[in-house]
């Protein structure tokens, strides 16, 4: 299945905890790639692989996954935080990607 | 630093091909694949699919039977090319870069062009 599904929206507190979860069929075999948009700008890389972290992005930022269910963890939120974010994986055949539904993230 | 720029009409008519070309910057466009993804307004992402520096293409089945992507390594630039647009295919259009890496992660998409609006009206 190419469907990956993201909860609407989040919010969190300053300097709080938030996850952000992607669930899909995919996500039992595969990693998912996180990525971060906010309005007007180019979307930025957060997380790839394993919990790798591209560099300069804060170690606030730290994925897990679990069965069909890979999240995306802030720990301690700050308010350049504040955006949209999507997860990526692929297909079986390793030809194909595809974007979870989209999560925006409102910190408080 | 590996900057990508979208450029290419910003308003297609309806039933036409939509045409985009990405230029690649401060790195060399060889040996990686590169990326069409696409956002309507108010929704999501889409991938639309993705070429190497080879030619060899990858589309999203449910765009396949309208999309066409090519690659001019001399001009270090990509293209992409959606046939008979509908005011479904108006979105900000991003390009980016799809670097590999491992079986279990695949590819990942580590450089991004600013993206384009293209809104399809008569």
């Amino acid at each position: 299945s190419s469907e990956l599904t993201q909860d609407p929206a989040v919010s969190v507190a300053l300097g709080q905890t938030v996850r952000i979860t992607c669930q899909g069929d995919s996500l039992r075999s595969y990693y998912a790639s996180w990525y971060q948009l906010k309005p007007g700008q180019a979307p930025v890389l957060v997380i790839y692989g394993k919990n790798n972290r591209p560099s300069g992005i804060p170690d606030r930022f730290s994925d897990s996954s679990s069965g069909n269910t890979a999240s995306l963890t802030i720990t301690g939120a700050q308010a350049e935080d504040e955006a949209d974010y999507y997860c990526n994986s692929r297909d079986s055949s390793g030809n194909h990607q595809f974007f979870g539904t989209g999560t925006k993230v409102t910190v408080l | 630093q590996v900057q990508l720029q979208e450029s290419g009409p910003g308003l297609v008519k309806p039933s036409e091909t939509l045409s985009l070309t990405c230029t690649v910057s401060g790195g060399s466009i060889s040996s990686y694949y590169w990326s069409w993804i696409r956002q309507p307004a108010g929704k999501g992402l889409e991938w639309i699919g993705r070429i190497y520096t080879s030619g060899s293409t990858n589309y999203n089945p449910s765009l396949k039977s309208r999309v066409t992507m090519s690659v001019d390594t001399s001009k270090n630039q990509f293209s992409l090319k959606l046939s008979s647009v509908t005011a479904a295919d108006t979105a900000v259009y991003y390009c980016a870069r799809a670097k590999y890496y491992d079986f279990w992660s695949g590819y990942y998409f580590d450089y991004w062009g600013q993206g384009t609006l293209v809104t399809v009206s008569s």
